[in-house]
Formats: structure tokens, C-alpha cells, sequence
């Protein structure tokens, strides 16, 4: 069984560039999340998908981070305008459905900003 | 309010000995409690998790905790320690659709 995938594993930008990251979490898991890993810290929730409908959205600084999950599958998540303090790794994981608790995550996409 | 705190930023341990990390929670409710791995540049991993019934759980690579309800604690062991298992570990509650992330400990084991 594939894993959650995430690309890119690694992006440099400068502030104030846009940038996207991809997820294709596992088939049939319908709850994707999107965390911010901060350097030596654990997981804080971005995002929370049953499907295609972002059902928590509450941490989800709105004026420059977006998402989407079309067709309830994959998902993106965008930043634009990017800032210094956005340089961390944005993970994805997936569930089976919620209630279930137990997360499968991606292995990461690290951003670097300028 | 839930939350969940680990008290040790590192664990420093022999190979061959034992190993303790430690983790304590707050939830309103019963508490879903897992442990998560997370090697160099990779993502988090499960291990385990508690739901219910036997405190003691078993789970990957030779891993168990042990769910404490009179000292809201849920503790990572293992009864022999390997290099390999030198890593970052993470505690987490599960409680209304939230998963509540402890802020890790660093695990070192020396050869």
C-alpha cells in the first residue's frame, strides 16, 4: 500500500514569493490534515478535510495561507505572500475517517524562506 | 481544556538498558493516547495507542506504554534500548476530532 505523498520534499524561496505544496494521502482515507512543524516542536493543525469539505479550518492563517481539496482526494496548500516565519515543514497525513484517531503522515515538505 | 505535555526535552540512554519516556495529559472525557516516532527528515510514524481496556499496550519495534488514569500518564518503554531507536517521540491525545501534539522528547541512545 502506498503512503501518503508529498512534494515538494524541499523548497527555498524568497519572502514574499508564493509557493504550493502537494498532497496524495492514502486510498480511501477520507480526512486529510495539514500540519506546520516548527523546529523541534510537534505537529500544529492547519487544516482538518472530511472529503472535500474543510471541516476545520480554524488555525489557518487566512491571509496568505489557502487550501483545497478537489474531488476529495488530493489536497494543496498554498502560501502567498510567503514570510520569514512561514520556514518550517508543512506535513500532510490522512485517516481512515475520523473517530479512528490514528494518522498516517507524509514524510514532509520543508520550506525555506529568504 | 486538553493538552498534553512531555517533560523531558531528551532522554539519554545506554543500549541495552531500558527506556522511559515520559508523558502526561489533560482531557475532559476519556482520552484517545498514541505515540508517534519521527526519524531525521522523515514524517511521523505511529507506534501505538491506547483507546481502551488493558493499560499496558503493545505496540511497534518492541514498544509499550502504559496508560495511568489516577496520574494522567500514558509512558513510552521499552526493556531494551537499540541505537536505532534514537529518534524524536511524540505524545499525542485524540479528543473530538483534535489531535493534540505533545512537543517531543529526543531520545539518544549510546552505544
Amino acid at each position: 500500500e502506498a503512503g501518503v505523498v508529498q512534494s515538494p520534499r524541499y523548497k527555498i524561496i524568497e519572502k514574499k514569493q508564493p509557493v504550493a505544496f502537494w498532497c496524495n494521502p492514502i486510498s480511501g482515507h477520507n480526512t486529510l490534515y495539514w500540519y506546520l512543524q516548527n523546529l523541534g516542536q510537534g505537529p500544529e493543525l492547519l487544516i482538518r478535510y472530511e472529503n472535500e469539505e474543510a471541516v476545520d479550518d480554524s488555525q489557518l492563517p487566512k491571509d496568505r495561507f489557502s487550501a483545497e481539496r478537489l474531488k476529495g482526494v488530493d489536497s494543496t496548500l498554498k502560501i502567498q505572500p510567503a514570510e520569514l516565519g512561514d520556514s518550517a515543514v508543512y506535513l500532510c497525513a490522512s485517516s481512515p475517517e475520523a473517530g479512528t484517531g490514528e494518522l498516517f503522515f507524509g514524510e514532509g515538505s520543508r520550506l525555506t524562506v529568504l | 481544556a486538553q493538552s498534553v505535555a512531555q517533560p523531558e526535552d531528551q532522554v539519554n540512554v545506554a543500549e541495552g538498558n531500558p527506556l522511559t519516556v515520559k508523558c502526561t495529559y489533560s482531557v475532559s472525557g476519556n482520552p484517545y493516547l498514541f505515540w508517534y516516532v519521527q526519524y531525521p527528515n522523515r514524517g511521523l510514524q505511529f507506534l501505538l495507542k491506547y483507546i481502551t481496556g488493558d493499560n499496558l499496550v503493545k505496540g511497534s519495534y518492541g514498544f509499550e506504554a502504559e496508560f495511568n488514569k489516577s496520574q494522567t500518564s500514558f509512558h513510552l518503554k521499552k526493556p531494551s534500548a537499540l541505537v536505532s531507536d534514537s529518534a524524536l517521540y511524540f505524545c499525542a491525545l485524540y479528543n473530538f476530532n483534535k489531535f493534540y501534539f505533545g512537543s517531543g522528547t529526543k531520545l539518544n541512545v549510546k552505544p
